[in-house]
C-alpha cells in the first residue's frame, strides 16, 4: 500500500460543483501539504498543516479550503469549482526534522 | 517573485550524456537544497539533497554541486539513461518551525536512446 494515498485519482466535474479531494497517510508524519501542479508553473502550495489544529494558507489558497480531520487525513475542497482550477493536485507529507516530502500520486481534476 | 530560479525549462540529451540543471536562489538563510524527480503519472520523489556546509554530494550517477558565494546549485546526471527521462525540480528551505520548501519551476529532461 502507498504511504500517501489520494482519492480520487481522476475527476471530471462541472463549473459550480463542490469537489473534495482526500489524502491519507501511513507515514506517521505531522506535516501535510496540498500542492497544485500546472505545466510550466511548477508546484504551488495551496494549504499546509503542521498538526491537527494548525491550518495555514499557502501562496494560492483563494477558492480552496481544507480540513485536517485527523493526524493522517487532510482533505482539500473546492466549494464552487471553476475551469481555471483544472490541474493536477498533490498531497505531500513530511516530518519536522527533515526537509523531505513524500508525495501521493496525484489527483487530476478537470472542471468543464 | 521567484525565489528559486531553475534552468533550463527543458533539456534533451543522448544516452550517456551529462545533463546539467541549474538553480539559483536569493535568500541566504536557506540551508537545505533538495532535488526531486517526477516521472509521468507519479508524484515527485526526493532524489538527492545538500546542505551548504559541503560543495558537492554524489549519490550513484547523480551529483549536486553547490556554490554558496554565487547562491547557485546544480544537478549533474552522469552516464544518463533513457530511464532518467523525467521532470526534475530543485527546491530550497530554511531550518525552523515554519520550514517550507520553495520550488523551482522544473526541468523536463528527455534522454534519447
Amino acid at each position: 500500500d502507498a504511504d500517501v494515498t489520494q482519492t480520487p485519482r481522476n475527476r471530471i466535474t462541472k463549473t459550480g460543483k463542490r469537489i473534495m479531494l482526500e489524502c491519507s497517510q501511513t507515514k506517521g508524519h505531522d506535516r501535510m501539504y496540498w500542492y497544485r501542479q500546472d505545466p510550466g508553473l511548477g508546484l504551488r502550495l495551496i494549504y499546509y498543516s503542521f498538526d491537527v489544529k494548525d491550518i495555514n494558507k499557502g501562496e494560492i489558497s483563494d477558492g480552496y479550503s481544507v480540513s485536517r480531520q485527523a493526524q493522517a487525513k487532510f482533505s482539500l475542497s473546492l466549494e464552487s469549482a471553476i475551469p481555471n482550477q483544472t490541474a493536477l493536485y498533490f498531497c505531500a507529507v513530511g516530518g519536522p526534522n527533515t526537509g523531505e516530502l513524500f508525495f501521493g500520486e496525484g489527483s487530476r481534476l478537470t472542471v468543464l | 517573485q521567484q525565489q528559486v530560479k531553475q534552468s533550463p525549462q527543458s533539456l534533451i540529451v543522448q544516452k550517456g550524456g551529462i545533463p546539467i540543471i541549474n538553480c539559483a536562489y536569493e535568500n541566504t538563510a536557506f540551508d537545505y537544497f533538495p532535488w526531486y524527480q517526477q516521472f509521468p503519472g507519479k508524484g515527485p520523489a526526493l532524489l538527492i539533497a545538500i546542505r551548504p556546509d559541503v560543495s558537492e554530494k554524489k549519490e550513484g550517477r547523480f551529483t549536486i554541486s553547490f556554490n554558496k558565494s554565487a547562491k547557485q546549485f546544480s544537478l549533474h546526471i552522469m552516464d544518463s539513461q533513457p530511464g532518467d527521462s523525467a521532470t526534475y525540480f530543485c527546491a530550497a528551505s530554511k531550518t525552523g518551525n515554519n520550514r517550507k520548501l520553495i520550488w523551482g519551476l522544473g526541468t523536463s529532461l528527455a534522454v534519447n536512446p
